[in-house]
């Protein structure tokens, strides 16, 4: 079945790095776009950055003005998230979520999410 | 940007309640909106997209209506697997916004 998996979320202390993973099973990867979606505690939903089906194209949110890239393994079935910088605010739930064949910003598969916790 | 206003945030409803939700887009986005829905610790769903179609498996009772700037989602008849928070987006072109969300609660 369609599925997608995240990892790689932990504790890291602020300007810490991280990198996070999406393995994504069951449909063909590298005909979808991808995006990551991220949720604060008790907060809503917010949109991170998208990436084009074969990497090509890359989409962020304004504030996270340059610190997070998206890159992509077609190869490997699995999409990245490389988070540097990293401050207190980016705690959060981290979503993997596979854009729609026929329109690429709508979200129609989301996984699990993996937990990045900011603290010293 | 657009901004994705929703309305209430919150709301306390019966089970068998008929349920409408609004969002509001600060520019006109034609259709290109969609609805997910979110369960305590488990990741959103989509359930509607470009405004007014269903996705594959979820219930009829769900319906969405709206063009350019207004939306609504709309339960016809609340059940217990409905009580959850709901959130627009819009998927007109980047950056993606959500709007902030409305919490459908049991009364």
């Amino acid at each position: 079945q369609v599925q997608l998996v995240e990892s790689g979320g932990g504790v890291v202390q602020p300007g810490g790095s991280l990198r996070l993973s999406c393995a994504a099973s069951g449909f063909t990867f590298s005909n979808h776009a991808m995006h990551w979606v991220r949720q604060a505690p008790g907060k809503g939903l917010e949109w991170v950055a998208v990436i084009s089906s074969d990497g090509s194209n890359k989409y962020y949110a304004d504030s996270l003005k340059g610190r997070f890239t998206i890159p992509r393994d077609n190869s490997k079935n699995t999409l990245y998230l490389q988070m540097d910088s990293l401050r207190p605010d980016d705690t959060a739930v981290y979503y993997c979520a596979r854009g729609g064949i026929n329109s690429w910003l709508r979200m129609d598969v989301w996984g699990q999410g993996t937990t990045v916790t900011v603290s010293s | 940007d657009i901004q994705m206003t929703q309305s209430p945030s919150s709301l306390s409803a019966s089970v068998g309640d008929r349920v409408t939700i609004t969002c509001r887009a600060s520019q006109n986005i034609n259709n290109y909106l969609n609805w997910y829905q979110q369960k305590p610790g488990k990741a959103p769903k989509l359930l509607m997209y470009a405004a007014s179609s269903l996705q594959s498996g979820v219930p009829s009772r769900f319906s969405g209506s709206g063009s350019g700037t207004d939306f609504t989602l709309t339960i016809s008849s609340l059940q217990p697997e409905d009580f959850a928070t709901y959130y627009c987006q819009r998927s007109y072109a980047t950056p993606v916004t959500f709007g902030g969300g409305t919490k459908v609660e049991i009364k």
